[in-house]
C-alpha cells in the first residue's frame, strides 16, 4: 500500500528566508503525481504545487519549488523569500495514475516569524 | 481553477440530528469527493459522489451514516446522519477533471461541531 510521510510536525522560520519542508513516499507505481497543498487557518485546502512522476524536471511556482528525487522517493517543498501568509498547515499528498485517490501525509505546520 | 464553494460554512449541531452539506460548482466537473478533517489530523476520503448512482463509500464509511447525493455535474449534498460529538470534524469537497488534468480542488470546508 502506498504511504507518505511527513516527519517534520512543525517547522518555523524567518520572514523573507528559505525553508524545505520534507516528504517521502513508498509506492510501486512508476507513473503517480505528488503534490503540496497549503491550508491555512480559513480551513480552505489549496493547491500549492504538483509534480508528475515522469517528469524529470522539478515544478516551480513562483516563490514555491520542489526537490524531486524519484529514486530515493523523496518530495521535498523549497519555500523562497518566506512571507507571513505562507504561515499554515502544508500537507503532501500522492496519486497513482490508476485512479484519483489522495493519499496523505500527517502535515507540517509552518510558522512564520516576523 | 473552477470556483467551489460550500454551504454551511459552519454548524453547531445537537447530537441525534442530521446535518447536510451543499457542494456548488460553477462549471462542469467529472469527479466529485467528500472528506473528512478531524481535529488535528490530516484528510480522509469518505466518499466519491458520482453523477446518477450511488455513491462509492471507503472503508469504515457507509450509506446510512452519509448518504450522498450528486443529482448533476456541478453540485453535491452530504449528509452526516444521527450525529454525534465524535462527528465533529471540517467536511470537504473536493472536485477533479477540470481542463483534463486529475488535480482535486477543494472547496472552503464546512466545520461541523456537535455538541
Amino acid at each position: 500500500a502506498q504511504t507518505v510521510t511527513q516527519s517534520q510536525p512543525e517547522m518555523s522560520v524567518q520572514e523573507a528566508e528559505t525553508v524545505t519542508l520534507s516528504c517521502t513516499y513508498d509506492t510501486s507505481e512508476s507513473d503517480y503525481y505528488l503534490f503540496w497543498y497549503k491550508q491555512p487557518p480559513s480551513r480552505q485546502m489549496i493547491l500549492v504545487i504538483r509534480q508528475e512522476a515522469y517528469k524529470q524536471q522539478n515544478a516551480t511556482e513562483n516563490r514555491f519549488s520542489v526537490n524531486f528525487q524519484k529514486a530515493a522517493k523523496s518530495f521535498s517543498l523549497k519555500i523562497s523569500d518566506s512571507q507571513l501568509g505562507d504561515a499554515a498547515m502544508y500537507f503532501c499528498a500522492y496519486e497513482a495514475n490508476s485512479n484519483y485517490q489522495l493519499i496523505w501525509g500527517a502535515g507540517t505546520k509552518l510558522i512564520i516569524k516576523p | 481553477s473552477a470556483v467551489i464553494s460550500q454551504k454551511p460554512s459552519r454548524d453547531i449541531c445537537q447530537r441525534g440530528t442530521s446535518l447536510t452539506i451543499q457542494c456548488q460548482v460553477d462549471s462542469q466537473v467529472t469527479m466529485m469527493f467528500w472528506y473528512r478533517q478531524q481535529p488535528g489530523q490530516s484528510l480522509t476520503l469518505i466518499a466519491t459522489a458520482n453523477q446518477g448512482s450511488e455513491a462509492t463509500y471507503e472503508s469504515g464509511f457507509v450509506i446510512d451514516k452519509f448518504p450522498i447525493s450528486r443529482p448533476n455535474l456541478t453540485f453535491s449534498t452530504l449528509t452526516v446522519s444521527n450525529m454525534s460529538p465524535e462527528d465533529s470534524s471540517i467536511y470537504l469537497c473536493s472536485v477533479t477533471g477540470q481542463g483534463g488534468t486529475d488535480t482535486q480542488y477543494f472547496g472552503p470546508g464546512t466545520r461541523l461541531t456537535v455538541l
